[in-house]
């Protein structure tokens, strides 16, 4: 009954493949996000989606693409991935600003 | 835009200690602001929240005051324990339109027996 899931939580690779992470959140939330955390904790937002609806799209180059099949559903595709990547992504979900936002665990990804 | 200013860490303290870490915010408008605490290996927890000018957020023994005059949101306990040992980060939301939450540096905290 995990509330926003994501998977996988670890995620090795090589330069240049392509890789995907799913979240999935069971709290009914209208919106959901991806966060980019960096190895010095600076979280930076990516991507928001409402209602499976793209509402936030920050300086992110086009090798990310988020697909949301449903509104409890957003998932990050990343093509030709580049060291840089490496870092940790967070999805998280909310329903109204006031009362914050839910996070998954997190997904280490590491490129070498 | 709106930003978030923290004080860096590391932050060490003994056990019983008191602590304090500093949040100063830039906005327009009337945001909501919110602390969260990362503990290690794992995601972000709300901690506590205040949406409007003077509202305390608690939890856990911690507080914030939304202090507009000064923009400010400074955590506080009265007595830390070994474990709230984490990262805390303090965070803003945007006023209006959709909801765009954005966050500061994060402070680690360090508590020893």
């Amino acid at each position: 009954d995990t509330a926003v899931s994501q998977t996988p939580k670890y995620l090795v690779t090589q330069m240049g493949n392509d890789k995907s992470i799913k979240c999935e959140q069971n709290l009914g939330h209208d919106t959901m996000y991806w966060y980019k955390q960096d190895s010095k904790k600076f979280l930076k937002i990516m991507f928001s989606y409402n209602n499976k609806e793209l509402i936030i799209n920050e300086t992110v180059p086009n090798r990310f693409s988020p697909k949301s099949p449903d509104k409890a559903h957003l998932n990050l595709h990343i093509n030709s991935l580049e060291l840089g990547d490496s870092a940790v992504y967070f999805c998280a979900s909310s329903q109204i600003q006031a009362d914050g936002y839910t996070f998954g665990s997190g997904t280490r990804l590491t490129v070498v | 835009g709106n930003s978030v200013t923290q004080m860096e860490g590391p932050v060490t303290l003994s056990e019983e200690a008191f602590l304090t870490i500093n949040c100063t915010y830039t906005a327009t408008g009337y945001p909501s602001l919110f602390w969260y605490v990362q503990y290690p290996g794992e995601g972000l927890q709300l901690l506590l929240k205040a949406t409007k000018a003077d509202d305390k957020g608690s939890n856990k023994g911690f507080e914030a005051t939304y202090r507009k005059e000064t923009t400010s949101f400074h955590l506080e306990k009265g007595s830390v324990q070994v474990s709230d040992s984490a990262v805390y980060f303090c965070a803003l939301g945007n006023s209006g339109g959709y909801q765009k939450v954005t966050f500061g540096i994060g402070t680690k905290l360090q508590v020893i027996p």
